[in-house]
């Protein structure tokens, strides 16, 4: 049974590019949320999609945005890339309702 | 808004006990869930409390106390491979119609031998 699987691993971009990760939850669930975190702190939450819609927002702006598909993959898109972007984007799946989160390896943004 | 408090960094000797504290405010509070997070890796999931009192997970226990907005987690029989970044992060609905997870900052679990 597969796990959390997200991709790319890496990504280097250009400030002011835009940038799409992308996620597969663990078998199973439903329900997915994204996060960031910058290096020696917790993961910021972004937001979470169930159903194919956007149930939470966390403090960040619309430049951040997101979509999730039938079979519960997801994708976040940053638009307008600053440097203060740079950092590790994690995926978590989970069953609706359920506490415990499953997150996936990350990606590693970097924006020069 | 929601706020956790997390020491940023405690040692401790293989064998020995170590307990991590963390105080919390936020409001539509659920429960306490605690990660460990390795250097390089992903976070994962070790403990939940919902309501008040200790859960028991092999070497690992949590605990919570939703008058005192205050857990703990115990690391017993420490080892090596338990240095890691340790996370509290409360679970609660403000703001959505989901229950969404606020991290606390981290602490850093240095184990020598």
């Amino acid at each position: 049974d597969a796990g959390v699987t997200q991709s790319p691993t890496h990504l280097i971009k250009t400030r002011g590019q835009q940038v799409t990760l992308r996620c597969s939850p663990k078998s199973g669930h439903d329900t997915v949320s994204w996060y960031q975190q910058a290096l020696g702190q917790g993961p910021q939450f972004i937001f979470q999609y169930y159903e194919e819609e956007e149930r939470q927002r966390g403090n960040f702006p619309d430049r951040f945005s997101g979509h999730q598909f039938p079979n519960y993959s997801s994708e976040l898109n940053v638009n307008a890339l600053l440097l203060g972007d740079s950092a590790l984007y994690l995926c978590a799946s989970s069953r609706q309702g359920k506490s415990e989160q499953y997150f996936g390896p990350g990606t590693r943004l970097t924006v020069t | 808004g929601q706020s956790l408090e997390q020491p940023s960094e405690v040692t401790a000797v293989e064998g020995a006990i170590v307990q991590i504290n963390c105080t919390y405010q936020t409001s539509g509070f659920y429960g306490l869930s605690w990660y460990q997070q390795h250097d390089g890796g992903a976070p994962t999931f070790l403990s939940y409390n919902a309501l008040d009192g200790l859960e028991e997970t092999g070497r690992f226990s949590s605990f919570l106390s939703r008058s005192d907005s205050y857990g703990y987690l115990l690391l017993q029989e420490l080892q090596m491979k338990d240095s890691a970044s340790y996370f509290c992060a409360v679970r609660d609905k403000s703001g959505g119609s989901n229950y969404k997870l606020t991290f606390g900052k981290g602490t850093l679990l240095t184990v020598n031998p």
